[in-house]
């Protein structure tokens, strides 16, 4: 089973529309969780961390759900500029590396 | 305050050349991480370095892959004898400790011709 899993998409939505992204993990000791934003060919760019009590960074909502071990992110109102891969990202307790999932794929439509 | 600074950002290699890829932390950060993703892939781990020490490389091929972060200077990711499969976005990330958030450089794209 991998590390982080993600539905790699692509979601095509329109512009203003609300749209939210699922992950999960297989490690129950991972402890920290982190949203990375990927443009094509560039490289990842960290868009937020995720905090037990979930948190929000303008249209932006993170949430993080320990018991079934997944984390969401929420984009409200969304942007043209918007549009990337959006990379799930997890590390455990000690761990040496990020786990990465492959992506979702975000398409805003004008 | 400069990020994760890599060179080269492109790099053309014939088969059985070395590749030697670079990469300066941020500022303040002495933990290295090296990823490389291929074309419509996800981003897959190599090796974590600090100062001085690999501490987890079991990301790397057996085989003509090694990395170092010597006390000066920057981080290098070296490929011997380079094929074909070698061709790929490498990633370098920094981050101040080993829970932390971690950082990106621009990537190095290797082309094995």
């Amino acid at each position: 089973r991998k590390e982080v899993e993600q539905d790699p998409g692509p979601f095509n939505v329109p512009e203003g529309a609300t749209v939210a992204f699922n992950c999960t993990y297989s490690n129950s000791a991972s402890q920290s969780f982190f949203w990375y934003r990927q443009d094509c060919r560039k490289e990842p760019k960290l868009l937020m961390s995720v905090y037990s009590s979930g948190n929000e960074d303008g249209r932006f909502t993170a949430q993080l759900n320990r018991a079934s071990q997944y984390i969401s992110l929420l984009i409200r109102d969304s942007k043209l500029s918007d549009s990337a891969t959006y990379l799930c990202v997890v590390k455990g307790r000690g761990a040496n590396n990020l786990f990465f999932g492959t992506g979702t794929r975000l398409t805003v439509i004008p | 305050n400069a990020g994760v600074m890599q060179n080269p950002r492109h790099l053309v290699r014939r088969r059985g050349q070395e590749a030697r890829l670079r990469c300066s932390p941020m500022k303040g950060h002495s933990h290295v991480y090296w990823y490389r993703q291929l074309p419509e892939e996800g981003l897959k781990f190599m090796v974590y370095l600090q100062k001085e020490n690999i501490i987890d490389e079991s990301g790397m091929p057996k085989e003509r892959f090694s990395a170092e972060f010597p006390k000066e200077g920057p981080s290098i990711l070296r490929i011997q004898q380079v094929v074909r499969g070698d061709s790929a976005a490498y990633f370098c990330a920094s981050s101040r400790d080993r829970s932390g958030e971690a950082f990106f450089g621009q990537g190095t794209r290797l082309t094995v011709v």
